[in-house]
């Protein structure tokens, strides 16, 4: 069964502390994907990553940072957690790029509840 | 830019009632239109999808159209079932996209009792 892996379903941090959230997919997927999820809000796009190195700034990049090393791995970095990014995050990845790539299917990890007290 | 907008929830309905959630977009061109589930404690998972006009995606007993006439991707299911209490995200990428970057609704929490 292909699968998104998300290292850790809790987290809990200090504000100002460096926070890494993990992914992995092993589904040779070009595309990965952070999202998060708040009461209300619904799923917001902070950053995504069509190819080794490359990222993309999604709808509310700030606070984050991305870096993806290997085709597999994806993670995502708050620089200096503040309360306001307590939240939901999810990862997911995608097969294709180029035109039609629009059409296919994102695969999700169960995600990470980040609290920052 | 795109945008999606679902009906305000939450929704409590009584096992084998009929389902509508109501979801309309807003996009250029014609793009691939999605219904992701969250059940409780887990990632999203995909429900349906539609990637032109008129086409109608289904599984599971849940059914949606895509409307261009009226922007529009409405879920429906005939009876509901318990096992149907989730989150449900109506979702749409562009199909002229590089990439399949999803633009999410707010999500309606669906609560269905025995």
């Amino acid at each position: 069964d292909v699968k998104v892996t998300q290292s850790s379903r809790y987290l809990v941090k200090r504000t100002g502390e460096k926070v890494f959230l993990e992914c992995v997919q092993d589904m040779d997927h070009e595309n990965m994907f952070w999202y998060r999820q708040d009461p209300g809000l619904g799923l917001r796009l902070i950053y995504f990553s069509y190819d080794v190195k490359m990222k993309e700034k999604g709808d509310i990049p700030e606070g984050y940072s991305v870096s993806r090393e290997k085709k597999e791995r994806f993670s995502l970095i708050l620089e200096s957690a503040s309360t306001n990014q307590t939240s939901m995050y999810l990862c997911a990845s995608s097969f294709g790029t180029g035109r039609g790539a629009g059409a296919n299917v994102l695969t999700f990890g169960a995600g990470s509840r980040l609290t920052v007290l | 830019g795109d945008s999606v907008t679902q009906m305000e929830g939450p929704v409590t309905l009584s096992e084998e009632a009929f389902l509508t959630i109501n979801c309309t977009y807003t996009a250029t061109g014609y793009p691939s239109l999605f219904w992701y589930v969250q059940y409780p404690g887990e990632g999203l998972q995909l429900l349906l999808k539609a990637t032109k006009a008129d086409d109608k995606g289904s599984n599971k007993g849940f059914e949606a159209t895509y409307r261009k006439e009226t922007t529009s991707f409405h879920l429906e299911k005939g009876s509901v079932q318990v096992s149907d209490s989730a989150v449900y995200f109506c979702a749409l990428s562009p199909y002229t996209g590089a990439n399949s970057k999803l633009t999410f609704g707010k999500g309606i929490t669906l609560s269905v009792r025995p």
